[in-house]
């Protein structure tokens, strides 16, 4: 079946290291995205892809970085550098034609 | 700036009929989606409208008005399984330029 995995689906990290979430899709899109999202609140964009070897800032890019070497695959690192990491995180492809966003079942990062 | 205003929380009957509204302000416009989000879970699209006018899908439809920046989600016969947050999303143009979410409505369908 098609459709994005992220893992893992639950972490725990201390203070001062650095963890990276992974993405994978099978759906051929080209577009990719990542989102946090905190309790009560919407979906903030942290990075997005529209195409391979290619990666733009969203609204809230501090502290977190990614790559995007193969069409398939989005990882995000969190970095000691972002200051409340604790969230829920969010991994989504688009749809070329249509527009809809496919999500993975998202990773939920705490930070003791 | 770029916003989208939904009311926070929304609480209905089982069976009834609920709307909820939408109400955005961006820098461009292409289309309004609806995305649902049971708890803990990922969001699913439920719909999409480029054009004014009413969208129908099963129990589920979704209206547009681009000149009031104005678009409602309409969820008739609910059931519990309905009781969940629901996006509204802003296309701001065409291509791969990412969607501008609001914080969502939390639905719950009570007995």
């Amino acid at each position: 079946d098609g459709g994005i995995t992220q893992s893992p689906k639950y972490l725990f990290r201390k203070e001062g290291q650095n963890v990276t979430l992974s993405c994978e899709q099978n759906l051929n899109h080209d577009a990719m995205y990542w989102y946090r999202q905190d309790p009560g609140q919407g979906l903030r964009l942290i990075y997005y892809s529209q195409i391979v070897n290619d990666f733009q800032k969203g609204d809230i890019a501090e502290g977190y970085s990614v790559s995007r070497e193969k069409k398939e695959s989005f990882p995000l690192t969190v970095t000691s550098a972002q200051k409340n990491p604790t969230a829920f995180y969010l991994c989504a492809s688009k749809h070329d034609n249509t527009g809809e966003l496919f999500f993975g079942e998202g990773s939920r990062l705490t930070v003791l | 700036g770029q916003s989208l205003e939904q009311p926070s929380e929304v609480t209905a009957v089982e069976g009834a009929i609920v709307q909820i509204n939408c109400t955005y302000q961006t820098s461009g416009f292409y289309g309004l989606s609806w995305y649902q989000q049971h708890d803990g879970g990922a969001p699913t699209f439920l719909s999409y409208n480029a054009l004014d006018g009413l969208e129908e899908t099963g129990r589920f439809s979704s209206f547009l008005s681009r000149s009031d920046s104005y678009g409602y989600l309409l969820l008739q016969e609910l059931q519990m399984k309905d009781s969940a947050s629901y996006f509204c999303a802003v296309r701001q143009i065409s291509g791969n330029t990412p969607l501008v979410f609001g914080k969502g409505t939390r639905l719950s369908v009570i007995a």
